[in-house]
């Protein structure tokens, strides 16, 4: 399967646990965006990265939330001290290198459905 | 700031019953305006991208269009199979490749 994997596909959480979502990307993606899905709303862009570097983080909340894509491994979305508002659909993607200079399809997994007790 | 509404909500077909889905959008310099489709638990499928007013695309029963001010999707003929939710997203002012999604229109086609 050469798609976006993520993993867990379920994750249950009680409040205050920390919660980590893994994304691996299609392969020869080098820059990953996260997005979320709230119940009833559409998708919302999060944190955009590419290996080692955080690219756009403008949708990430300041608190409790952060995202990383080392230069070995999957890219990992963290999320400390949860709350019920957390739950949600978290869906990763990935594109190409050339992707900036004119808009790439981003390429998506089935995502992460998060529910917090 | 970069907009994208999708209309309408949702829209249910007789089988063989054609029709259109539309999507606005407000961006300063589109770099491109991409259509997926979403069935229930997965994640959004790549349908097409359209990059400049007048371009066309087309798939199957699918047929994207792109004007300045907006897109529409036309469904020609549809079958069962076809029902799905599909979202329209843009690629604009950002620097950084992040799409603005529309809130999606949920198609029911019955036989």
């Amino acid at each position: 399967n050469a798609g976006v994997m993520q993993n867990p596909r379920h994750l249950v959480r009680r409040r205050g646990q920390e919660a980590r979502l893994r994304c691996s990307p299609m392969k020869g993606h080098s820059h990953v965006y996260w997005y979320r899905q709230l119940p009833e709303e559409g998708l919302k862009f999060m944190v955009y990265l590419q290996k080692e570097n955080i690219i756009d983080e403008s949708g990430m909340p300041k608190e409790r939330f952060s995202a990383e894509f080392p230069k070995e491994g999957p890219s990992i979305l963290r999320i400390q001290q949860v709350v019920r508002g957390d739950s949600a659909a978290y869906f990763c993607a990935s594109s190409p290198p050339w992707a900036r200079e004119k808009g790439q399809p981003q390429h998506f997994g089935d995502g992460t459905r998060l529910s917090i007790l | 700031e970069d907009q994208v509404t999708q209309s309408p909500e949702a829209l249910r077909l007789q089988e063989g019953e054609s029709s259109s889905l539309n999507c606005s959008y407000t961006v300063s310099g589109l770099r491109g305006l991409f259509w997926y489709r979403q069935d229930p638990g997965k994640g959004p499928e790549f349908l097409f991208t359209l990059y400049s007013a007048g371009e066309e695309k087309e798939k199957e029963r699918l047929k994207a269009t792109l004007t300045k001010k907006e897109s529409f999707l036309h469904i020609t003929a549809p079958k069962p199979e076809d029902s799905a939710t599909y979202l329209c997203a843009v690629h604009g002012s950002s620097n950084t490749g992040k799409l603005i999604f529309g809130q999606g229109t949920t198609l029911q086609v019955k036989p």
